[in-house]
């Protein structure tokens, strides 16, 4: 069974703090990498993709990818209570006829003022 | 106007009920898909169609039936559902199956 892990939190950090989220997957055949941010009641909202090993930065947000490790890792600076949400981590995953994007449950991110 | 668009937002069936989830998109992507999310759970795909064509089934029950008329619209056909399939539908819909996905607003399903 391919998975993507994710502590379920919740995470808690303070304003202006960096948050933390990490995510393991156990397809080593996985290329694409996918962060979601996902508010209470709403739909899933892309953040970040990230197909090779490094870092990748857009704003606030850094995308880390270690295909050896199977690790992916969002950071996200000066962290704002508006960053409270579910953090969704998927892969896609190279199976079947064309391939799924499987998801992890997801780790909820709590920014204290 | 929102690239991926769900209608009805909300919807209370009843077990013996027929109803239809509609999904459209208008980002011409070629690839689009149905989740279900459930409470404590991942996001769990339910059907995948690239350029119109039903690429993966996960083993949903037929009491689900999709079509995608156009590579722009997706429908889930829904009939006698049981109150575990209450939920919430998510269609997205992408490039190709192995880039990003963009998600409807979603469809939030009660089975009574």
């Amino acid at each position: 069974q391919k998975e993507v892990e994710q502590n379920s939190g919740p995470l808690s950090v303070p304003e202006g703090a960096i948050a933390s989220l990490n995510c393991t997957y156990s397809d080593r055949g996985s290329q694409s990498f996918f962060w979601y941010r996902q508010y209470s009641g709403k739909s899933p909202e892309l953040i970040m993709s990230i197909y090779s090993n490094g870092d990748k930065e857009d704003g606030r947000f850094t995308a880390q990818l270690n295909k050896a490790s199977q690790y992916v890792s969002l950071l996200i600076r000066d962290s704002q209570p508006s960053d409270s949400a579910t953090y969704l981590c998927a892969a896609f995953n190279y199976g079947g006829s064309q391939g799924n994007l499987i998801f992890g449950k997801g780790t909820k991110l709590s920014v204290k003022p | 106007e929102t690239g991926v668009t769900q209608t009805p937002r909300h919807l209370v069936m009843g077990m013996t009920n027929k109803k239809s989830l509609k999904c459209e998109q208008h980002l011409g992507h070629n690839a689009m898909y149905w989740y279900k999310q459930s409470a404590k759970k991942p996001l769990e795909l339910m059907f995948v169609y690239n350029f119109k064509e039903q690429t993966e089934n996960n083993s949903v029950p037929s009491r689900f039936s999709p079509e995608c008329p156009n590579s722009s619209h997706l429908f889930l056909h829904l009939h006698t559902l049981q109150p575990e399939d209450s939920a919430l539908y998510l269609c997205a819909s992408s490039r190709t199956p192995n880039t990003e996905a963009f998600f409807g607003q979603g469809t939030r399903l009660t089975v009574v």
